[in-house]
């Protein structure tokens, strides 16, 4: 099945600056990978997502980068703000599975902090 | 408003005792699904549902059972829980087309289990 590896667990930003999250994933099957943004006290958000016809997506502050050969893809956020502060997970999957090893598979999450 | 909506949020059982943790979504999705998060372990799927009287295992299905008798709901049971099952479940739906989920997953609020 699929494993997806997410780095990195913390991360510690200025407010202003940019963030950026990483995650791996092992089958190169997986064409959807979506991000997810986990705020205290509430279920997963998705915030953006990416397929694997394309290599980067953006929208506004938030853009994702996909590196199909190096099976790759990262979560870029800039201009911080405090409401960014969450956890963000990615996921990858096989787009239009049902679930199981094929299903969405979420990488453990990245805790991001913006300092005031 | 579109939404999926948890019953209850909190729950503290000791073990053995049968509870069930149900799940509404009002966006007429056939797809749904159950996950588990853990510290440090991520989201995981329990079990999941492609539409109406069809489910299947996902990742972690040891211990559960489901039931799909309704196209919006869709609980989750726990016939004999144990500790090793307190955590943090999220329920989730989208649509699907035919036998494959399609689009963005929408999660509801979480319910934090606590098995003694």
């Amino acid at each position: 099945g699929e494993n997806v590896e997410q780095h990195p667990s913390t991360l510690s930003v200025q407010e202003g600056d940019s963030a950026v999250i990483k995650c791996t994933y092992s089958d190169s099957a997986s064409n959807y990978f979506p991000w997810y943004k986990q705020e205290l006290g509430k279920g997963p958000q998705l915030i953006i997502d990416i397929r694997s016809n394309v290599g980067e997506k953006k929208d506004q502050r938030i853009a994702v980068t996909l590196n199909k050969t190096a099976k790759h893809f990262s979560l870029h956020i800039t201009e911080t703000q405090p409401e960014d502060s969450a956890v963000y997970f990615c996921a990858a999957s096989k787009e239009g599975s049902g679930g199981g090893a094929d299903g969405l598979t979420f990488g453990k999450g990245t805790h991001l902090i913006i300092q005031p | 408003e579109a939404q999926v909506t948890q019953n209850p949020r909190y729950l503290i059982t000791v073990t053995g005792k049968k509870l069930t943790v149900t799940c509404s979504q009002n966006m007429n999705h056939e797809y749904m699904s159950w996950y588990r998060q853990d510290p440090g372990l991520g989201l995981r799927q329990i079990y999941y549902s492609m539409n109406v009287e069809v489910t299947d295992k996902g990742d972690v299905p040891e211990g559960y059972k489901v039931s799909r008798k309704e196209k919006r709901n869709f609980p989750l049971i726990l016939e004999s829980p144990s500790p090793n099952q307190t955590s943090l479940y999220f329920c989730a739906s989208s649509l699907s087309s035919g036998t494959v989920w399609i689009g963005e997953q929408y999660f509801g609020p979480g319910t934090r289990l606590t098995v003694t």
